[in-house]
C-alpha cells in the first residue's frame, strides 16, 4: 500500500498570498496518477488536479501541480477567500488506492 | 449532468448490516469503474473499494475485506456496497464516486453510525 504524507498540517495564510502544499508517496506513484481534491464543510470533496498537473474541468488557474515519483506539489498563487478549505492529494495508480491525511488551509 | 446519489444509511448496532445504494445517471454506468470512499466524523478521507465496470473485477481496502461486498446493477445503474460485521471504526460518511482520472463525480454521502 502506498502511504502518502502531506505537509504541513495546517497552513495559515491571509488572502492574496500563495499556498505550497506537498504531498510526499512512500514509494513512486504509477503513471504520476496522483489526484488534489479541495474539501469544504458538510461537502463532498471536489476533484481540483489529476495526473499530478492538469487541471479539472471549471478549476482556476489559479491552481496548479507539479511533481513526480514520490514528490507532488499543489500550489495557489493566490488566495481566494473560498480557497480557505482541506485539500487531500489521492494516487490512483495502484490497488488499495490511498489518500493523504489532508491540510487545512486557514485564514490567518 | 452526472448525478449520484447514495442511500441506505442509517443507525446500526456493532455486529450489525447494511446495504448502501448509489443509483447513478447522465453517463454511461455500465462502461465506468465505481468506488465507495468514507470519511468518519472530523477525520480524513479513506478509500474503501472499487469495481470494475462489468462487476467481475473488485478491490477493497483491507480493513473491510471479507466484512463488505462492491456490487453493481448496470440494468439499474445502481453500485451497491453490502456491510456487515460492522465496527464503531465503521461509523463515517460513505461517498459514492466516479472518474477517470481521479475521482470528478461524487455523491452527496449516506451516514453511517455504529452503535449500541
Amino acid at each position: 500500500e502506498i502511504v502518502l504524507t502531506q505537509s504541513p498540517g495546517t497552513l495559515s495564510l491571509s488572502p492574496g498570498e500563495r499556498a505550497t502544499l506537498s504531498c510526499r508517496a512512500s514509494q513512486s506513484v504509477s503513471s504520476n496518477y496522483l489526484a488534489w481534491y479541495q474539501q469544504k464543510p458538510g461537502q463532498a470533496p471536489r476533484l481540483l488536479i489529476y495526473a499530478a498537473s492538469s487541471r479539472a474541468t471549471g478549476i482556476p488557474d489559479r491552481f496548479s501541480g507539479s511533481g513526480s515519483g514520490t514528490d507532488f506539489t499543489l500550489t495557489i498563487s493566490r488566495l481566494e477567500p473560498e480557497d480557505f478549505a482541506v485539500y487531500y492529494c489521492h494516487q490512483y495508480g495502484s490497488s488499495p488506492r490511498t489518500f493523504g491525511q489532508g491540510t487545512k488551509v486557514e485564514i490567518k | 449532468e452526472v448525478q449520484l446519489l447514495e442511500s441506505g444509511g442509517g443507525l446500526v448496532q456493532p455486529g450489525g448490516s447494511l446495504r448502501l445504494s448509489c443509483a447513478a445517471s447522465g453517463f454511461t454506468f455500465s462502461s465506468s469503474a465505481m468506488s465507495w470512499v468514507r470519511q468518519a466524523p472530523g477525520k480524513g478521507l479513506e478509500w474503501v473499494s472499487a469495481i470494475g465496470g462489468s462487476g467481475s473485477t473488485t478491490y477493497y481496502t483491507d480493513s473491510v475485506r471479507g466484512r463488505f461486498t462492491i456490487s453493481r446493477d448496470n440494468s439499474k445503474n445502481t453500485l451497491y456496497l453490502q456491510v456487515n460485521s460492522l465496527r464503531a471504526e465503521d461509523t463515517a460518511i460513505y461517498y459514492c464516486a466516479v472518474g477517470f482520472g481521479g475521482y470528478s463525480y461524487w455523491g452527496q454521502g449516506a451516514l453511517v453510525t455504529v452503535s449500541s
